[in-house]
């Protein structure tokens, strides 16, 4: 079946400039993860979705960062007036239920480069 | 919060033989310990995971081994092949707490397998 999908793949921002990145969940998942990957090194926890309601934010870096997930399915990470230091892959991934053990499964993920 | 050391950052073994990766980990309440293999331009992908009530988990040619009192746990891949080559994570869940099963992830381990 259908995985987790990302979109853009790739995007190239100018320092200042707002980006907006999409995840299309595994249908029917109801817990919805953002994690931010830097180069060379392992995922780290951004924000988290039980359906509509984001529940746990405490990974967000900053106040310029906006996650939204307004019909419990697809959901969009915001980034405003984009930094060198955004420069990084942004990865999504999906539960089934927000239970202890459940797989997370992980889309491609956008790789956003700040310029 | 919860902070998960891995090592070795690289490894490279000759097809055939076995890989070790290990991995600490600080928080003493975390009980869901996942693997993950990345390949270049893809999300991590679950190989193998183990609940702190185990302290062994075998599937064909990898296994994963729990030490809770020291808080540390270990891949082990034996047999390696060229298409095992990829970066491995190590993984803990904390604490649940309804929040949603965030992942702490290690910084991974590039394992090469030569011919």
């Amino acid at each position: 079946g259908a995985g987790v999908s990302q979109s853009p793949r790739y995007k190239v921002a100018k320092r200042g400039q707002d980006v907006a990145l999409r995840c299309d969940p595994i249908s029917g998942h109801v817990s919805l993860f953002w994690y931010q990957q830097a180069l060379g090194q392992g995922p780290e926890f951004l924000t988290y979705f039980q359906n509509e309601a984001q529940l746990d934010k405490s990974g967000l870096p900053s106040d310029r960062f906006f996650a939204e997930r307004p019909e419990g399915s697809v959901s969009t990470l915001k980034i405003q007036r984009t930094q060198q230091e955004d420069s990084a892959v942004y990865l999504c991934a999906s539960s089934p239920r927000p239970r202890e053990y459940d797989e997370q499964y992980f889309g491609p993920g956008t790789r956003l480069t700040v310029t | 919060g919860e902070n998960v050391e891995q090592h070795p950052s690289t490894l490279s073994v000759q097809e055939g033989d076995s890989a070790v990766i290990k991995c600490t980990y600080s928080d003493s309440a975390s009980n869901y310990f996942p693997w993950y293999k990345q390949e270049l331009g893809k999300g991590p992908q679950l190989i193998i995971d183990i609940r702190s009530n185990v302290g062994e988990k075998k599937d064909q040619r990898i296994a994963v081994t729990l030490n809770k009192t020291a808080k540390h746990f270990s891949l082990h891949i034996t047999e390696t092949q060229p298409e095992d080559s990829a970066v491995y994570f190590c993984a803990a869940v904390g604490e649940f707490t309804g929040g949603g099963n965030k992942l702490t992830f290690g910084t991974g381990t590039q394992l090469k397998v030569e011919l």
